[in-house]
C-alpha cells in the first residue's frame, strides 16, 4: 500500500531533550516536506526537500532540523525542544514539485512540557 | 506571496441542511492547483479533491461538489444534504509552483459542526 508513515504517532517530552520524528514514504517520491498545525493557523511548511541531499527552509523552520541521506525517509529533528513547539507534525510527499499530489502521513501530536 | 483564506471559523448546522464551505486564493502563478481536505476528530488528513487552474469546471461526488471561479479567486466546498459523520476541520489548500520551491499553503480551516 502506497503510503506516508510516521512515528510516533504521540509524544510527550520535556523540555531541552532531544527528539527526532520519523517520516517514511514507499512511493519513490522526490519531494518530502514537513508541516505544522496549530489551532487558528492552519497548516505551516517547516522544510523541505526536493531530492536527496537537498533541503530547505519553508515558513517556520526555526528550531527544526532535517536530513535527507536516502530518498524514502526524511526525519525532523527537534535538537532542543521548547513548550511552543508543542504541535501536530504531518509529513508529505510527492512525485515532484507542483504535480497536484502529496500523499500525507497520519499526523504526530507532539507536547513538550 | 500566495494566500488562501477561509474567511469561516466555525459553522453549524442540523443534519440534512446543505452548507457551503468558502476559500478564497490569491496567487501571482498561472499555473496551479487547489485542494480540499477533510481532518476528522482522529487527526489525519483526508484528501477530497484537486483542481488544476486551467479546469473551471465544477465538481459533484455524492454529496459534495466544489465550485471554481478563476474570476473571483475563489473554490467553494458544499455539502448537501450533511450528516453527522461530516463533523470535521476543512482545508482548503493551494500548491505553489516556481520551479524551485514547492508547498501547500493553507487555509486556517472551518470547522463544520452537524448535530441531530
Amino acid at each position: 500500500e502506497a503510503q506516508v508513515t510516521q512515528n510516533p504517532r504521540y509524544l510527550i517530552t520535556v523540555t531541552g531533550k532531544k527528539l527526532t520524528v520519523t517520516c517514511s514514504q514507499n512511493m519513490n517520491h522526490e519531494y518530502m516536506s514537513w508541516y505544522r498545525q496549530d489551532p487558528g493557523l492552519g497548516l505551516r511548511q517547516i522544510y523541505y526537500s526536493m531530492n536527496v541531499e537537498v533541503t530547505d527552509k519553508g515558513d517556520v523552520p526555526e528550531g527544526y532540523k532535517v536530513s535527507r541521506k536516502e530518498k524514502r525517509n526524511f526525519p525532523l529533528i527537534l535538537e532542543s525542544p521548547s513548550p511552543n513547539q508543542t504541535s501536530l507534525y504531518f509529513c508529505a510527499s510527492s512525485l515532484a514539485i507542483n504535480t497536484g499530489g502529496y500523499t500525507f502521513g497520519s499526523g504526530t501530536r507532539l507536547t513538550v512540557v | 506571496a500566495q494566500k488562501v483564506t477561509q474567511a469561516q471559523t466555525e459553522i453549524s448546522v442540523v443534519e440534512k441542511e446543505d452548507v457551503t464551505l468558502d476559500c478564497v486564493y490569491e496567487t501571482r502563478d498561472t499555473t496551479y492547483y487547489l485542494f480540499w481536505y477533510k481532518q476528522p476528530p482522529s487527526g489525519e488528513l483526508v484528501f477530497l479533491i484537486r483542481r488544476n487552474s486551467f479546469d473551471e469546471q465544477n465538481e459533484i461526488s455524492g454529496r459534495y461538489s466544489w465550485n471554481f471561479q478563476k474570476s473571483t479567486s475563489s473554490f467553494n466546498f458544499t455539502i448537501t444534504a450533511s450528516q453527522v459523520v461530516d463533523s470535521a476541520v476543512y482545508f482548503c489548500a493551494l500548491s505553489e509552483n516556481t520551479g524551485t520551491a514547492s508547498k501547500l499553503t493553507f487555509g486556517t480551516g472551518t470547522r463544520l459542526q452537524v448535530t441531530l
